[in-house]
């Protein structure tokens, strides 16, 4: 079945620096989704790329989906403590039910 | 607030015990999932249903079960449980299960500990 990687696992950063989260899928995407979840939280969809190369921003967050539609990424400029938590990358598995696929998410820590 | 309804929060129960664990998904959500989130682990997907029929099955173990009954809600069953159980278990609803409709809204989670 689809599978979808992310790196790294864990990324620990000093308050001010950039972050970038890497996902990438075993197949081609129809879409690829990003979720946040703080410590002691539950996930929270954060945004939704549908395009090959689709750039998305919000805010300090840039989200990038591969010309390929089979890998994304997530960027952070100038952490805040806010931005704690784990991000996961997800994508629709079009042989399962268009179930969604996580991948195993990036822990971000950020140190003020 | 997401909108999804699990209950309940936390339940604490002994090995080879049963439970059940449910779910509301939010107004007009026809697709529900559930995934298990181990200490410090990504999301397992378990089972989706679309309304009330089973969709798509992960790595559900036999000694779980679920259902979406006609109201949409859903419930998951989990039997002869063992230590390695203990996990947080999220339900997630969606409005189809068509790929352009799988935004996934979870619910706080159910904490499940085996003692």
């Amino acid at each position: 079945g689809q599978q979808v990687m992310q790196i790294p696992q864990y990324q620990h950063v000093q308050e001010g620096e950039d972050f970038t989260t890497y996902c990438n899928s075993s197949t081609t995407l129809s879409n690829i989704q990003w979720y946040k979840q703080r410590p002691g939280g539950h996930p929270v969809f954060l945004i939704q790329l549908v395009k090959s190369g689709e750039v998305k921003k919000q805010k300090r967050l840039t989200f990038q989906f591969g010309e390929a539609k089979k890998n994304s990424s997530l960027h952070i400029t100038a952490t805040q403590t806010t931005d704690v938590g784990t991000y996961f990358c997800a994508g629709p598995d079009n042989n399962a039910g268009n179930m969604l696929t996580f991948g195993g998410g990036t822990r971000l820590m950020v140190k003020p | 607030d997401s909108g999804v309804t699990q209950t309940p929060k936390h339940l604490i129960t002994a090995t080879g015990q049963r439970v059940t664990l449910r779910c509301s998904p939010r107004s007009g959500d026809l697709s529900v999932y559930w995934y298990q989130q181990s200490l410090d682990q990504g999301l397992q997907f378990l089972i989706q249903y679309y309304n009330g029929e089973e969709r798509a099955k992960g790595n559900i173990l036999e000694r779980f079960s679920a259902q979406q009954f006609p109201d949409l809600h859903s419930e998951l069953n989990l039997s002869s449980l063992e230590l390695g159980d203990s996990a947080l278990y999220f339900c997630a609803s969606s409005v189809s299960h068509r790929r352009e409709n799988t935004e996934a809204f979870f619910g706080q989670g159910t904490r499940l500990t085996v003692v």
